[in-house]
């Protein structure tokens, strides 16, 4: 079993739209979490965190659940500009390699005229 | 001049042959790493280090091996190379003190055929 799932889409959707990805970690001691933004062939770049109050940055609300170990990213009135990949990111502190960011394999998202 | 430069971008490379890839920064971080990503896989860690004389292997450590030559640089070495080898690789760095500094190099896109 995959340490971070996602539902790899796509999600293709019009502008305007509102659209959620979720995610589900497996390891119970995670500690930190994140959603980074990737770009076709291009480097993940990091989107925002995800606190346990939920979070919101403009269009993108994110939300953590820890008692069920999951994660969601909500993105309100879509953009072109919005379609790429999104990669749920967690950090591990209790391992002997300290803060590892650990991947999902991603949601892709295509936000159609 | 990018923060983590990778080189090279593209190769092609023959099965069989060794390749290096190659990873510098500017960030001044005392921590390098290896990724490796294929399509729906998000990103696997191949090998880390957290300073000159350290390294460690990652999740899919076989076939890899790196050398820290120096702070700045973190190389990556496919002794005899193989197609299922045939991957975009990410460099990354971060900076021990915190969990939100991980900074990406563009990526080397690999083919072995």
């Amino acid at each position: 079993r995959k340490e971070v799932e996602q539902d790899p889409g796509p999600f293709n959707v019009p502008e305007g739209a509102t659209v959620a990805f979720n995610c589900t970690y497996s390891n119970s001691a995670s500690q930190s979490f994140f959603w980074y933004r990737q770009d076709c062939r291009k480097e993940p770049k990091l989107l925002m965190s995800v606190y346990s109050s939920g979070n919101e940055d403009g269009r993108f609300t994110a939300q953590l659940n820890r008692a069920s170990q999951y994660i969601s990213l909500l993105i309100r009135d879509s953009k072109l500009s919005d379609s790429a990949t999104y990669l749920c990111v967690v950090i591990d502190y209790y391992n002997n390699a300290g803060n590892m960011l650990t991947f999902g394999g991603g949601t892709r998202l295509m936000v159609k005229p | 001049d990018a923060d983590v430069t990778q080189t090279p971008r593209n190769r092609i490379t023959k099965t069989g042959k060794r390749i290096m890839l190659e990873c510098s920064q500017t960030k001044g971080h005392d921590r390098m790493y290896w990724y490796r990503q294929d399509p729906g896989l998000g990103l696997r860690l191949i090998y880390y280090s957290f300073d000159v004389k350290d390294i460690n292997k990652g999740e899919i450590s076989d076939g890899y091996s790196v050398s820290r030559q120096a702070q700045a640089k973190f190389s990556l070495s496919l002794e005899s190379a193989i197609p299922n080898q045939t991957a975009l690789y990410f460099c990354a760095t971060s900076d021990a003190g915190t969990a939100y500094g991980y900074t990406f190099g563009s990526g080397t896109r690999l083919t072995v055929v």
